[in-house]
């Protein structure tokens, strides 16, 4: 079976605080994983994926298959990361994204 | 570029009633995919087509289907609404039909089933 689990429905923090948000994921092969995020009143978009092994906004992912996780880090959080932040898996071959429940990042001064 | 557009952005039905939403890909991309997100829950993979046929399912009923055109867009169908099919229907596209292809969403039709 393919899940993704966030397990975290809503993480606050404070401006300059460190953040770290959670995901597992349940798959039998190799899958490619992704972070997407929306921020309010916009789209859903990719923020990035395992594969780039790049840093967007300040936020790193990185994979540990031994622990089936792909947590988001930021060293120090800003006000408007605030946003609904998705974990998501694609299924080696498949273009298909199965997505976690998501958790909301909220930012407070 | 407009981006991925979605139509209608909002509509009600009653049960029973038969719904199409209609997508728009970015030019270019030959690629689409269509997701039901309920509120609460992340998005959940419908259909994938790619230069006009089908190329993944997700677990819904017959009630939905789906196709695309040749210009690359695209309509999702569901038929016999329930109660249950109230959500955020979003479409996506990519240049590929492969998942390294990176997806760009659009911003949904919002169903609401009564």
């Amino acid at each position: 079976a393919q899940r993704v689990t966030q397990p975290e429905k809503l993480l606050s923090v404070f401006k300059g605080a460190p953040v770290e948000l959670k995901c597992n994921y349940s798959y039998s092969g190799s899958p490619e994983l992704f972070w997407y995020v929306q921020y309010s009143r916009q789209r859903l978009q990719l923020l990035l994926r395992h594969i780039s092994r790049e840093s967007i906004k300040g936020f790193t992912a990185d994979l540990n298959k031994g622990e089936t996780s792909f947590h988001l880090k930021k060293p120090f959080a800003q006000e408007e990361d605030s946003a609904m932040y998705y974990c998501a898996l694609s299924p080696t071959g498949f273009q298909k994204l199965v997505f976690g429940t998501g958790t909301r990042l909220l930012v407070s001064p | 570029d407009a981006g991925v557009t979605q139509s209608p952005t909002h509509l009600i039905k009653t049960r029973g009633q038969q719904v199409t939403l209609r997508c728009s890909p970015i030019s270019g991309h030959k690629s689409v995919s269509w997701y039901q997100q309920v509120l609460g829950q992340g998005p959940q993979f419908i259909f994938q087509y790619y230069e006009k046929e089908e190329r993944g399912r997700g677990n819904f009923p017959d009630r939905f289907s789906a196709r695309q055109f040749p210009n690359y867009s695209s309509e999702l169908n569901v038929n016999a609404l329930l109660l249950g099919d109230s959500a955020l229907y979003l479409c996506a596209s990519s240049w590929g039909g492969s998942g390294a292809n990176v997806l760009t969403f659009g911003a949904g039709s919002r169903l609401t089933v009564l």
